[in-house]
């Protein structure tokens, strides 16, 4: 089944204490990128892939960092996360190198929570 | 930067009427895109629109890209409960990242 895999669904976590999401796709997709959700204010891209080995900041880069050494995994690394990151994150890929030219495909979605 | 607003950001009506959400973004775009999020879910890709004055029908949602490229609506006619959710507007512009409306709330009373 064609789909984007985020772990862990929900953390909780303390201030300064490091953390990786991770994010695979199956769909041999150029494009991803890490989208963080909060209440009012939508989706806001915090990174986001082109190719491997090629990465850019989105929106709201400040505090995160990533990596794409493979096509198909995307992990999304808070070096010392802060309660102001508590939020709802989403990774997603699409077909097109170009940018978002095609259709996003959406993971699951984790919940963190830094206390 | 390339900015996206999306109005109204609730809206409750009451099952069988129709909706509208509006999308105005501060630069021309190269195309829009729509997506639904239902309560607890994550997005999910409706439609995409990339000609100046292009209206898509899905059933009973009609999605429209302005004349000038810079705004987009989303009509679901007779809204129905499975209508519920979240719908977002993203705009792709000049630079090479999708920028999402803050999205539209629909909740129905049956």
């Amino acid at each position: 089944e064609a789909q984007v895999t985020q772990n862990p669904r929900y953390l909780i976590t303390v201030t300064g204490k490091k953390l990786t999401v991770t994010c695979s796709q199956n769909m041999n997709h150029e494009y991803m990128s890490w989208y963080r959700q909060d209440p009012g204010l939508g989706l806001r891209q915090i990174y986001y892939s082109m190719n491997v080995e090629v990465t850019d900041k989105g929106d709201v880069p400040e505090g995160y960092k990533v990596s794409r050494k493979e096509k198909r995994n995307f992990p999304l690394i808070l070096e010392s996360p802060s309660p102001n990151q508590t939020s709802l994150y989403f990774c997603a890929s699409s077909l097109s190198g170009e940018g978002p030219r095609d259709e996003q495909f959406f993971g699951p979605g984790t919940r963190l929570t830094v206390l | 930067g390339q900015q996206v607003m999306q109005i109204p950001q609730y809206q409750h009506v009451q099952e069988g009427e129709d909706f509208t959400t509006y999308c105005n973004s501060s630069t021309t775009l190269s195309n829009i895109q729509w997506y639904k999020q239902r309560p607890g879910g994550h997005p999910v890709f409706l439609i995409q629109l990339v000609k100046s004055g292009e209206v898509k029908k899905q059933k009973r949602l009609t999605f429209q890209f302005g004349e000038a490229k810079k705004n987009s609506s989303l009509h679901i006619t007779a809204t129905q409960t499975t209508d519920v959710g979240t719908y977002f507007c993203a705009g792709w512009g000049r630079a090479q990242k999708l920028v999402f409306g803050q999205g539209t709330r629909l909740t129905i009373n049956p």
